[in-house]
């Protein structure tokens, strides 16, 4: 159980163009999820976490106009990168919580590598 | 000066070996500690969840963690080579899954044949 996966695993975008990743819990209901992003060499660095039916929260410095997040289901959220540049290439990774059970730990995707040319 | 501070490493260690993984943070709120291991291009996947002070133990893998001193440890017995993989630790200060999560930039172990 708590499987949670991410599509596209990689994804290359010209810049100014937008892209969307995916996060689904694939056996339990998330109710809170979070999205990361991971420089080279870098700690996960936490960007919104998000509840089901609600607008995300973000942290402090990230843009949310840029990154829209959008958690329609208790399995789905989704993270759009809104006109890309090169600097936002980086690893993008989702965490789910909410396993009946094991409401204490965040379960994690295996990621998103977004590279911006 | 970063809230939890992890040593990058890389650390190399013979197969067999007993690893020790140490982190260090600063904000006294931190109660609840956990240990990931990544490997590469990969998520996280949570190998340790520990309360407070003391330690906790499953099979290979030790959890310390020593409050007063803001110091936490993961000791891995008989190292193998798939083992080899990236050690964050990360801690948060109070329970729920849906609480923020501070994690250390993470240590890159190398377990040598």
């Amino acid at each position: 159980g708590a499987v949670v996966s991410q599509h596209p695993s990689r994804v290359i975008c010209k810049s100014g163009t937008s892209v969307k990743i995916e996060c689904r819990s694939l056996d339990f209901q998330a109710t809170t999820m979070f999205w990361y992003r991971q420089f080279p060499k870098q700690s996960l660095m936490l960007m919104a976490t998000s509840n089901e039916g609600s607008k995300a929260t973000y942290e402090q410095g990230v843009e949310k106009d840029k990154f829209l997040i959008n958690h329609a289901s208790l399995t789905l959220s989704t993270l759009t990168v809104t006109s890309a540049h090169p600097e936002d290439s980086s690893f993008y990774i989702c965490s789910a919580t909410g396993l009946a059970g094991r409401t204490d730990e965040q379960y994690f995707g295996p990621g998103t590598r977004l590279t911006v040319t | 000066q970063k809230e939890v501070e992890q040593d990058p490493g890389p650390l190399s260690v013979p197969e067999g070996a007993i690893v020790s993984l140490n982190c260090t943070y600063s904000n006294s709120a931190f109660q609840y500690f956990m240990w990931y291991r990544q490997y590469s291009r990969k998520g996280p996947e949570l190998l340790m969840y520990t309360y407070s002070s003391g330690n906790k133990e499953d099979g290979r893998f030790t959890a310390q963690v020593d409050k007063s001193s803001k110091y936490i440890s993961l000791f891995i017995r008989d190292s193998q080579p798939s083992d080899s993989a990236t050690y964050l630790c990360a801690m948060k200060a109070d329970s729920g899954g849906y609480q923020k999560v501070t994690f250390g930039t993470g240590t890159k172990l190398q377990v040598i044949p």
